[in-house]
Formats: structure tokens, C-alpha cells, sequence
């Protein structure tokens, strides 16, 4: 089945510290892609980052950081030095079979940086 | 910019209306999707669209049913709606196969907030 786990229902976390935001996925696919989107308070889902299961290498963007395991089948996010602005809903996303664009979405975890 | 726009930030209606939810991308993308978001439960699939007049359901169809006339448009329609149906509506289009290559990322509207009383 496929599935994806955001154990992490909320966090707060005070300006300026690193957060790790976890993403565990279930799949039978040998081949699937993987996202993160965030949700500010406006509503509008923004995509962050689409890794394909071929790809394990890290990647960074800014202060934002992926780690891809296969091994553990996790993707998780980290936020280095957060911001007030990083507050949003975060959703960790997996392909469904088949080649579609259709996604797969965990729960979500809600992020609160206080200044 | 992608825009993908719905009409409604926030609709209240009454139990048994019909009710239409409106979407429209201006980027040409093939794929249209309607999805669902509650509290602890995520984001789930209530249809997809792969082209005009093609659809397909999702994980959570029922008490639904959607249309695509033309490209740039799609709706989501509660035939007769209850309040187990008072949730978020969120709709996204994505560009679908590009140079064989599936699963592009989506571009979310800022999703109107239904509540059936």
C-alpha cells in the first residue's frame, strides 16, 4: 500500500534554532517521486522539492536542506536558522503507481517559529 | 506566474443544495485535480483530470462527481451535500508527461473553505 507517515503533528520552535521535519513513505514501486510542499496561512500549497527514487543525494536550497534515505524509506526536511516566515503547514507527498502526477499526502506538519 | 484560481474563498450552504466549486488555471497544463483537506487526515484525491472530458476517481469520490469542458476549467460538484462534506477544497493542475517524463509538480489554488449547514 502506499502511504506516507508525518509523525510530527506540530512543532514550535524560537527563531534562529534548526528543525528536522520527518517524512517516513510506504510503496511497492521501484520507481516513485517525492515532495514537499508548505502551507502558509493563506491556504495555497507551494512546492519545495521533487526527488525521484533514483536520486539519493542531498540537496540544499538556501537554508533549507533534504536528506533522501532509501534505506529507511524517509525523506526528511530540515529548516536551518528558522524564521517567523518559515510558520506554515508543511506536507511531505508521494507519486502514486503508474506514472501520474497524482499524490499521496501525509497528514502534515504544522511548524510555529516564534521570534 | 502558474495561477490557478477558485472562485470562492468560502461558501456556506445548506444541506441537500447542489453546490459547484470552481477552478481555473491559466497555463495550458493538461492535469486537473480536487482534493480534500480535513485536520489529521491530509490532503486526499477526490478525482483527477487528464485531459478535456477524461476523469478519473480518487481515493475519496463518493457524494461527488466533477466536469471538464474545456482545458482551463474544472468543477467539483456535491450532488446533494451533506455536512460530513464541510471541509477544505483545494484544486491543482499540473502540466502532466513532459519529455517522458510524469509526476511535475502541482500548482495549488488558495482553496475555498466549505461549511454545510
Amino acid at each position: 500500500a502506499q502511504k506516507v507517515t508525518q509523525a510530527q503533528t506540530e512543532i514550535s520552535v524560537v527563531e534562529k534554532e534548526d528543525v528536522t521535519l520527518d517524512c517516513v513513505y510506504e510503496t511497492r514501486d521501484t520507481t516513485y517521486y517525492l515532495f514537499w510542499y508548505k502551507q502558509p496561512p493563506s491556504g495555497e500549497l507551494v512546492f519545495l522539492i521533487r526527488r525521484n527514487s533514483f536520486d539519493e543525494q542531498n540537496e540544499i536550497s538556501g537554508r533549507y536542506s533534504w536528506n533522501f534515505q532509501k534505506s529507511t524509506s524517509s525523506f526528511n526536511f530540515t529548516i536551518t536558522a528558522s524564521q517567523v516566515v518559515d510558520s506554515a503547514v508543511y506536507f511531505c507527498a508521494l507519486s502514486y503507481p503508474y506514472n501520474t502526477d497524482k499524490l499521496i499526502f501525509g497528514t502534515g506538519t504544522r511548524l510555529q517559529v516564534f521570534p | 506566474d502558474v495561477k490557478v484560481t477558485q472562485s470562492s474563498r468560502y461558501l456556506v450552504k445548506r444541506t441537500g443544495e447542489k453546490v459547484f466549486l470552481e477552478c481555473v488555471q491559466d497555463m495550458d497544463h493538461e492535469n486537473m485535480f480536487w482534493y480534500r483537506q480535513d485536520p489529521g487526515l491530509g490532503l486526499r484525491l477526490i478525482y483527477f483530470s487528464y485531459d478535456v472530458k477524461m476523469k478519473e476517481k480518487g481515493d475519496i469520490p463518493e457524494g461527488y462527481s466533477v466536469s471538464r469542458e474545456k482545458k482551463e476549467r474544472f468543477s467539483l460538484i456535491l450532488e446533494s451535500a451533506s455536512t460530513n462534506q464541510t471541509s477544505m477544497y483545494l484544486c491543482a493542475s499540473s502540466t502532466g508527461r513532459v519529455g517522458g517524463r510524469w509526476n511535475t509538480e502541482a500548482f495549488f489554488g488558495q482553496g475555498t473553505r466549505l461549511t454545510v449547514v
